[in-house]
């Protein structure tokens, strides 16, 4: 039981390129999210699935696009990478229940833009 | 939305002593409200967490109490141990139904000297 796999875990990419970050769990749950961290900003919500077949955005969607491929696997695109893009990106998700609070996150894709 | 302050920044204690940390939160309808830990280079992972219907709730050495009125919550941690050391992560929902969706806090780097 692997919980929630996010790949790569490092990337350094060149503005204006483009890439994809994975994330699936193996724990049956039907929502996903993607947040990401910022030194002395916390974590921020980007985009979110409640359940397989839609997405919504969060606090801080631009630049980005999602996908939910199926019920385990949700991926985050950068189309045109910015330096401000910089950070580290968290995948989570958690069961569908709305009053079922806990996050399982995965260990993070460190992303650099030059 | 919501947006949710947390202080102090840096903590530094003694082994054996208490830690508090305080946050903030704006929106009146949040109702959920849980602390999430970090160790260096690690995932976030949920260490207590509130529901807005409770006062107060422990789990050994920790313990969260929130104050509806004033709109804060605070996280004790007593008996301070050296792998306490780390950044805490308080949150709150920014929708009442979906508890995946939160607001995070900056963070508090607490660092516990023996």
């Amino acid at each position: 039981n692997a919980g929630v796999t996010q790949t790569p875990k490092f990337q350094v990419l060149k503005t204006g390129q483009s890439m994809t970050l994975q994330c699936a769990q193996d724990m049956n749950h039907n929502s996903m999210y993607w947040y990401r961290q910022d030194p002395g900003m916390g974590l921020r919500l980007i985009y979110y699935s409640a359940s397989e077949g839609t997405t919504d955005k969060g606090e801080v969607p631009n630049g980005y696009n999602v996908s939910r491929l199926n019920k385990r696997e949700f991926s985050l695109r950068l189309e045109s990478a910015a330096p401000s893009q910089t950070s580290v990106y968290f995948c989570a998700s958690k069961p569908a229940a709305a009053n079922t609070g806990e996050l399982f996150f995965g260990e993070g894709s460190r992303l650099t833009v030059l | 939305g919501e947006n949710v302050e947390q202080h102090p920044s840096t903590l530094s204690v003694q082994e054996g002593d208490s830690a508090v940390i305080k946050c903030t939160y704006s929106d009146s309808a949040s109702n959920y409200f849980p602390w999430y830990k970090q160790e260096l280079g690690k995932r976030p992972q949920l260490i207590i967490d509130i529901r807005s219907n409770v006062g107060e709730k422990k789990d050994q050495r920790i313990a969260v109490t929130l104050n509806k009125t004033a709109k804060h919550f605070s996280l004790h941690i007593t008996e301070t141990q050296p792998e306490d050391s780390a950044v805490y992560f308080c949150a709150a929902t920014m929708t009442t139904w979906d508890w995946g969706k939160l607001q995070f806090g900056a963070g508090t780097q607490v660092v516990v000297t023996p």
